[in-house]
């Protein structure tokens, strides 16, 4: 069954300090990777596309990286800031059909403290 | 910056009414999407569409229907609203490698 597993559910840091999101996918076959940051009461926004021959990505101070052979993706965000407070939602593509069909994580809730 | 748009941003209606919640993306778009989500939860898919004339049921089983008449507006209907459809409602539109550009979402409370 394909699924897409996040943790933690919930994090809570201090503003200035790092931290890592784990995404777990059993989602084969494999196309990409997507990070999405979703405020409170809002859509989520891209951060990051991973495919399958991409290591490591950056986007400012969100960096993903993907090991397809374990089929593990982590989002590292350093120096974090208090707008950096969201939902960040791992979704994974298959090559299933013409389109991709998307598999979502329930995502993690990461809070940062002043 | 995307420019999809929802509305309305919140309902609160009562059991029974007919809804339509709307959406319109100005990108030219032609895939688009409507997603649930409850919190804490992942997206479901309801409803997407290809292009003008074209819709499918997602994998939420869903007693909402939709129309794509033209290509920047994709409107979902509900006939009879009832409490379990009390949920957020995000749609999308994507051109390629399915980045997909959300709404705000309507946030749905049916009494």
């Amino acid at each position: 069954k394909n699924q897409v597993e996040q943790s933690p559910q919930s994090l809570i840091i201090l503003e200035g300090k790092n931290c890592t999101l784990q995404c777990n996918y059993t989602v084969s076959p494999f196309s990409n990777l997507r990070w999405y940051k979703q405020d409170t009461g809002r859509g989520p926004v891209s951060l990051t596309i991973m495919t399958f021959s991409e290591n490591t990505k950056s986007n400012g101070r969100y960096t993903a990286t993907l090991d397809a052979d374990t089929k593990q993706s982590s989002l590292h965000i350093t120096a974090s800031q208090l707008s950096d407070s969201a939902s960040y939602i791992c979704v994974v593509s298959d090559r299933g059909s013409t389109l991709g069909r998307l598999y979502f994580g329930r995502g993690t809730q990461l809070t940062v403290w002043p | 910056e995307a420019d999809i748009y929802q509305t309305p941003r919140y309902l609160v209606i009562g059991t029974g009414k007919k809804i339509t919640l709307e959406c319109s993306q100005t990108m030219g778009h032609d895939k688009m999407y409507w997603y649930q989500q409850d919190p804490g939860m992942e997206l479901h898919l309801i409803h997407y569409s290809y292009g003008v004339n074209s819709t499918e049921k997602g994998d939420l089983s869903s007693e909402s229907t939709v129309s794509r008449i033209r290509t920047e507006h994709f409107p979902l209907t509900l006939e009879s609203a009832r409490p379990s459809h009390t949920s957020q409602y995000l749609c999308a539109s994507s051109e390629y490698q399915e980045k997909l550009f959300f709404g705000s979402g309507t946030q749905l409370s049916v009494l």
